[in-house]
């Protein structure tokens, strides 16, 4: 069955750092997703991606955040400049139409030093 | 704003029938999500309602009034492995999921 990858599966990273989180979505999915989640807390929406553009961004997904379709397969995370308050689990999630189910990959767990 | 109530833990015994119930506030509503997720994992697809009704996918049942803004999730015949957060997850806008906080349901022997 097919499914959503991401690595790393583990990062830790200094303060004010850049990180770049990776995400293979399910191939024939046409919307892509992040989310995270701080420990303990709910699942919360970061950016949609849809076209190679942005469809939808949450007020978490500020000018340190950004999203890129480099190549035909790979959706990736940028950290501009890490804060502590970055540290949580980022998912990367995929669906095949709009408004389907959305299907989420493993997760990145982030640690801010 | 945007508000979704779930308990926060529940716990039912092996074999039983459980309910998790989960209302909503939402600027909009395009469909319902319940998901499954385990202790540091990602959460996984359990099923979706658009419609007012029931909706049965094998042990798992869920409901959804719109009019109520509410919903359950029927989980039948608990296994041991059923233990785990069920979030309940709205679309009110685009294409957004926005998640409760989850209801931690522990299965006992």
């Amino acid at each position: 069955e097919p499914e959503v990858t991401q690595t790393p599966s583990h990062q830790v990273t200094q303060m004010g750092q850049e990180v770049i989180l990776r995400c293979v979505p399910i191939s024939n999915h046409l919307y892509f997703y992040w989310y995270r989640q701080i420990l303990g807390q709910k699942v919360e929406f970061l950016v949609s991606f849809y076209n190679n553009e942005i469809s939808e961004k949450s007020e978490i997904f500020d000018d340190q955040f950004s999203v890129e379709r480099p190549d035909g397969s790979n959706f990736t995370l940028k950290i501009r400049s890490t804060k502590l308050e970055d540290s949580a689990m980022y998912f990367c999630a995929s669906s095949l139409r709009w408004r389907e189910t959305q299907y989420f990959g493993p997760g990145t767990r982030l640690l801010v030093l | 704003g945007q508000n979704i109530d779930q308990p926060t833990e529940m716990t039912a015994t092996e074999g039983a029938i459980v309910q998790i119930n989960c209302t909503y506030q939402t600027s909009g509503f395009n469909g319902l999500f319940w998901y499954q997720q385990h202790a540091g994992e990602a959460p996984t697809f359990l099923s979706y309602n658009v419609l007012d009704g029931l909706e049965e996918k094998g042990r798992f049942s869920s409901f959804l009034s719109r009019s109520k803004g509410y919903s359950y999730l029927l989980l039948k015949e608990l296994q041991m492995k059923d233990s785990a957060s069920y979030l309940c997850a709205v679309t009110p806008g685009a294409n957004n999921l926005f998640f409760g906080t989850g209801t931690r349901l522990t299965v006992i022997p």
